[in-house]
């Protein structure tokens, strides 16, 4: 099955600076690749995603970028703020088949 | 408004007494599954489900069981929950490769 591997494990930043999250995957059949922010109490909700015929997508502060001959994709804030402060998940799909989630990443932004 | 219903929100049970926890989707998606959070272990997926009656094991579905009779309900019963179960659970639904919407999550604790 899909193995994802997600790094840094905890990220702190300064409020105003960016932020980076990377992930790798093992299978070459997937093709979407989403990214969910898990606040504090509360369930995973979708940010931003990407699918494999795309390089690279934009959403206001944040984008994610898709490497497919390297198998990875990160995930880039920019301009944090204080609200930017949760735990962040990567994951990958094969087509029909179940998401997998990397580890997480706890983003804390300082004031 | 398109949700993910999990009840109860907080659960705690004694060794070896039988429970279920309840999912509930309204956005007709075929996929449902459950997960599990632990620390630095990001969210492991038990059992998903692709359609009505038809369910898989995931990565960690050990102790537990699920049943899908209808499109809507996705419940996951542990038969005899142990220490090792304590975990915050989540259910999601989605289409086929499309964005998952996760319920608030369901807080067990087995002593």
């Amino acid at each position: 099955g899909e193995n994802v591997e997600q790094h840094p494990s905890t990220l702190s930043v300064q409020e105003g600076d960016s932020a980076v999250i990377k992930c790798t995957y093992s299978d070459s059949a997937s093709n979407y690749f989403p990214w969910y922010k898990q606040e504090l109490g509360k369930g995973p909700q979708l940010i931003i995603d990407i699918r494999s015929n795309v390089g690279e997508k934009k959403d206001q502060r944040i984008a994610v970028t898709l490497n497919k001959t390297a198998k990875h994709f990160s995930l880039h804030i920019t301009e944090t703020q204080p609200e930017d402060s949760a735990v962040y998940f990567c994951a990958a799909s094969i087509p029909d088949y179940k998401l997998s989630f990397g580890a997480g990443t706890t983003v804390t932004v300082r004031a | 408004e398109a949700q993910v219903t999990q009840n109860p929100r907080y659960l705690i049970t004694v060794t070896g007494k039988k429970l279920t926890v309840t999912c509930s989707q309204n956005m007709n998606h075929e996929y449902m599954s459950w997960y599990r959070q632990d620390p630095g272990l990001g969210l492991r997926q038990i059992y998903y489900s692709m359609n009505v009656e038809v369910t898989d094991k995931g990565d960690v579905p050990e102790g537990y069981k699920v049943s899908r009779k209808e499109k809507r309900n996705f419940p996951l019963i542990l038969e005899s929950p142990s220490p090792n179960q304590t975990s915050l659970y989540f259910c999601a639904s989605n289409r086929s490769g499309q964005e998952a919407f996760f319920g608030q999550g369901t807080r067990l604790t087995v002593v």
